[in-house]
């Protein structure tokens, strides 16, 4: 069984610049889930996607956006990055029946951004 | 809303001690409970998880968790500590409710330091 892979690993864009950050789900999870994880603070919910519609999301503007494929990988985009943005995005995945469980989430390893 | 609170942000122990990491929680609803563990550079690995039936859990790597309803605490224990322990703990929670948007909200993190 394959884990839950993102990439790049690491990134390094400039303000202004737009980014797409890349994840594969675990095999037979429909449902992936971003978060943005600043140095020295938890990981915050962005949004989550759920059979490639945007199921729920965090306060975050509208510049980041995401996208759910036929296979249920995922894209996160973020468009005019600012400094702030410098963080560790983390993708997890979940296989979510609706009306059963709690949906445990599995996290990749994340990708490193930093923006300056 | 819901909010998690790390009170501690480092905890250092001595190899073979006993550890408590301790983690309150605010909600207006019933939430799951999580503990995650992460080693440097990599994603969020799950200890364990109360979601319902006894408030003692027991999860990986020798780690349990007790959920006190009355003082909204699910605090974590680890009667002996490894070096390998050395990691950030993340406690985290979820709403319980049928839809499938089962976002995390993560306290900041305490970080675990085992010295021999």
């Amino acid at each position: 069984e394959t884990g839950v892979t993102q990439s790049p690993t690491h990134l390094i864009k400039t303000r202004g610049q737009q980014v797409t950050l890349r994840c594969s789900s675990q095999s037979g999870h429909n449902t992936v889930s971003w978060y943005q994880q600043a140095l020295g603070q938890g990981p915050q919910f962005i949004f989550q996607y759920y059979r490639e519609e945007e199921n729920g999301r965090g306060n975050f503007p509208p510049r980041f956006s995401g996208l759910q494929f036929p296979n249920y990988s995922s894209e996160l985009n973020v468009n005019a990055l600012e400094l702030d943005d410098s963080a560790l995005y983390l993708c997890a995945s979940s296989l979510v029946v609706l009306g059963q469980g709690a949906h445990e989430q599995y996290f990749g390893p994340g990708t490193r951004l930093t923006v300056t | 809303a819901q909010s998690v609170t790390q009170l501690d942000s480092q905890v250092p122990v001595f190899e073979e001690a006993p550890v408590e990491l301790r983690c309150n929680y605010s909600s207006s609803v019933s939430v799951y409970l999580f503990w995650y563990v992460q080693y440097p550079n990599q994603g969020l690995q799950l200890l364990l998880k109360y979601l319902s039936g006894s408030t003692l859990v027991k999860g990986i790597n020798g780690f349990e968790a007790e959920f006190n309803k009355s003082q909204t605490s699910f605090h974590l224990r680890k009667p002996s500590v490894h070096i390998s322990d050395t990691a950030e703990y993340f406690c985290a929670v979820s709403r319980v409710s049928s839809g499938s948007a089962r976002q995390l909200t993560f306290g900041s993190g305490t970080q675990l330091t085992v010295l021999p």
